[in-house]
């Protein structure tokens, strides 16, 4: 069956740029029928939905943060990814990634990754 | 944004009680309202989406209904494998967001 990984630094330095991939196996990051998301967790906190892509590259985000964040797909190695720019200790979180299908009765999240600590620090 | 307010906050009862979880939307999502579960140190799992339609696999303990713009999950019959914290999820329109989550604990 189709599954996520996430995958990247676990430290980031604070100003610094967050990179992290979301690599899917058993399934095509090309399919015409989803979204791929971002979504974070702080530690003991609830849930932020961060962006998403479709895989023709349209791509939305959150306000909160879209003048940090892009989210681009890569169809050749099947995943997709995500950059947050000039990161704070706030940022420090669990991220998740997750996928939706296309049709908006369909656009809660029904396969998520395991999800990956990042910490922001010095 | 939609806020989305979920209550109360955590919960604490016995094991074969019924639990009830709402959740208030800050304006009309129509249907478009899902339920997570969330063990601690675990993936979020998806419960119910279109506010009362539950996923495959998941307990037919778990429901889900909706008046207007207030939601409510509801557990007919707790057992130990409830315990967890539970989220909304509007999705209705982007941003999607969430509860702020209630936490479920035996007595």
């Amino acid at each position: 069956q189709v599954q996520l990984q996430e995958s990247g630094p676990g430290l980031v330095k604070p100003s610094q740029t967050l990179s992290l991939t979301c690599t899917v196996s058993g399934g095509s990051v090309s399919s015409g029928s989803y979204y791929w998301s971002w979504i974070r967790q702080p530690a003991g906190k609830g849930l932020e939905w961060i962006g998403r892509i479709y895989t023709s590259g349209s791509t939305n985000y959150n306000p909160s943060l879209k003048s940090r964040v892009t989210i681009s797909v890569d169809t050749s190695k099947n995943q997709f990814s995500l950059k947050l720019s000039s990161v704070t200790a706030a940022d420090t979180a669990v991220y998740y990634c997750a996928r939706s299908e296309w049709e908006p009765i369909y656009w809660y999240f029904d396969l998520w990754g395991r999800g990956t600590l990042v910490t922001v620090s010095s | 944004d939609i806020q989305m307010t979920q209550s109360p906050s955590s919960l604490s009862a016995s094991v074969g009680d019924r639990v009830t979880i709402t959740c208030r939307a800050s304006q009309d999502i129509r249907y478009y309202l899902a339920w997570y579960q969330q063990k601690p140190g675990k993936v979020p799992k998806l419960l119910i989406y279109a506010a009362s339609t539950l996923q495959s696999g998941v307990p037919s303990r778990f429901s889900g209904s909706a008046s207007g713009t207030d939601f409510t999950l509801t557990i007919s019959s707790l057992q130990p494998e409830d315990v967890a914290t539970y989220y909304c999820q509007n999705y209705n329109s982007a941003p999607f967001t969430f509860g702020g989550g209630t936490k479920v604990e035996i007595k």
